[in-house]
């Protein structure tokens, strides 16, 4: 069974703050790392899919790191919009064909 | 255009009944899938098929049968269905396999309502 674990579970700012979450996964058989947004009432919307170690990608104001040697990767917003507001989720592939979603960040911005 | 769609979108029925679920895309990929939202909210890989050939097949019990009759479709078909299967299913598709660094796009969803 696949581990993939993101913290916190759920998170409240205000409008303008910065913020970042966590995805942990397995550090061995590594293939890709995805990064979904999904907001309520809707389908999940992929943001970034990174394939290699040290990889760093940039959407706006979003942004998300990646570091396979230690199993995690990083979900950066940038002076945060109550649009932002959503369910974060990060998928692992340990094989070529199998995403492994984790539970999510709830992330919730307020005026 | 929608690009992954299903249908339909709620479905209703009884203990014990046989109902499908369908999916299409328009996107011309190779991958589709099927995952379910179980009632923590977790996205569960149930199926996964590639040019028409089933490649996951996950704990699912027998009476869920996926059937792909071509690259563009994966229908849900499910058997004397169960209180458990109330959940909402979501039917997704990538160029290619999704580790080979391919995002997914998913469809609206079909929230089924076992009673």
């Amino acid at each position: 069974i696949l581990n993939v674990e993101q913290s916190p579970q759920s998170l409240h700012v205000q409008e303008g703050d910065s913020t970042n979450f966590t995805c942990s996964f397995p550090s061995s058989n590594f293939y890709a790392l995805h990064w979904y947004r999904w907001e309520t009432a809707k389908s999940p919307e992929a943001l970034f899919v990174m394939t290699l170690n040290g990889d760093e990608k940039k959407k706006g104001r979003i942004s998300a790191t990646l570091n396979t040697k230690e199993g995690y990767s990083y979900l950066y917003i940038k002076g945060s919009q109550p649009e932002d507001s959503a369910t974060y989720l990060c998928a692992f592939a340990g094989t070529a064909s199998k995403l492994t979603f984790g539970t999510g960040t709830r992330l919730q911005v307020t005026l | 255009d929608t690009a992954v769609s299903q249908t339909p979108k709620y479905l209703v029925t009884q203990m014990g009944n046989d109902k499908s679920i369908k999916c299409e895309q328009n996107l011309g990929h190779d991958t589709m899938y099927w995952y379910k939202q179980d009632s923590k909210k977790f996205l569960k890989i149930m199926f996964s098929y590639n040019n028409k050939e089933l490649i996951i097949n996950e704990t699912v019990p027998n009476r869920f049968s996926p059937k792909s009759p071509d690259k563009a479709h994966l229908n849900l078909h499910i058997n004397s269905l169960e209180l458990g299967d109330s959940a909402v299913y979501f039917c997704a598709s990538s160029p290619t396999l999704a580790g080979m660094g391919n995002e997914q796009f998913f469809g609206p969803g079909t929230r089924l309502t076992v009673l």
